[in-house]
């Protein structure tokens, strides 16, 4: 679990208030995800970057603000949230490319996000 | 578009006896699988992975899953079942996007001593 850290693990936060969320990965992929987990619900994806260029969102509201500066760091922007946003946002890498289809994605221990 | 169904929102199972977790999938093209565990509080691990070849896949922690074309399943089993097994199990199928994992809904295990 060490390969893909994120931090904070726990935040807590209004409704008006700006944050971030961070994930690492040492594991030298090329591919980052963002997921968020609600109790009751699927995993659901968010962002997949590749190679640092976004490739995927998946209709989320842009009050959620992804970043990837280089293959090995993530960023969450969060902004004016509501409070159906709480959740566990969980942070996953994988290779790139052609051997894409048969690799498992590696996920971080996740933040644990209340807005009140 | 792919997709996994887990049937079973929770599995009971007492400490020592074998141990199921159902997944069904549904897929244009070779299907690549994947279970994953989530203990509380902690991120998604890897368990085990069907790509390719033998139907049955062992993986991490004594877990094994059988791949069955004809009846697109991939159960995960467990011979043996110990307490610290408890935990939230999830299948996945890549998408043929490539670059998505679609996951199912979570199958929660509970081993009981």
């Amino acid at each position: 679990e060490t390969g893909v850290t994120q931090t904070p693990r726990h935040l807590v936060m209004g409704m008006t208030n700006k944050k971030s969320l961070k994930c690492e990965q040492h594991l030298g992929h090329n591919a980052m995800y963002w997921y968020k987990q609600s109790a009751k619900k699927p995993l659901e994806l968010m962002f997949v970057y590749s190679l640092e260029e976004r490739v995927e969102n998946n209709s989320v509201p842009s009050r959620f603000s992804p970043e990837c500066p280089n293959s090995s760091h993530l960023f969450l922007h969060l902004h004016t949230l509501q409070p159906e946003d709480s959740a566990l946002y969980l942070c996953a890498s994988s290779p790139s490319g052609a051997s894409v289809p048969r690799t498992e994605q590696y996920f971080g221990p996740g933040t644990r996000l209340t807005v009140t | 578009a792919q997709s996994v169904a887990q049937p079973e929102d929770q599995v009971n199972v007492a400490e020592g006896n074998p141990l199921t977790v159902k997944c069904t999938y549904s897929v244009s093209g070779n299907p690549y699988l994947f279970w994953y565990v989530q203990y509380p509080n902690r991120g998604l691990q890897f368990l085990l992975k069907y790509i390719t070849g033998d139907n049955l896949v062992k993986g991490s922690y004594g877990f094994e899953a059988e791949f069955n074309k004809s009846q697109t399943s991939f159960h995960l089993k467990k011979p043996s079942a110990l307490v610290s097994d408890s935990a939230l199990y999830f299948c996945a199928v890549r998408d043929t996007g490539f670059q998505k994992l679609v996951f199912g809904t979570g199958t929660r295990l509970l081993v009981s001593p």
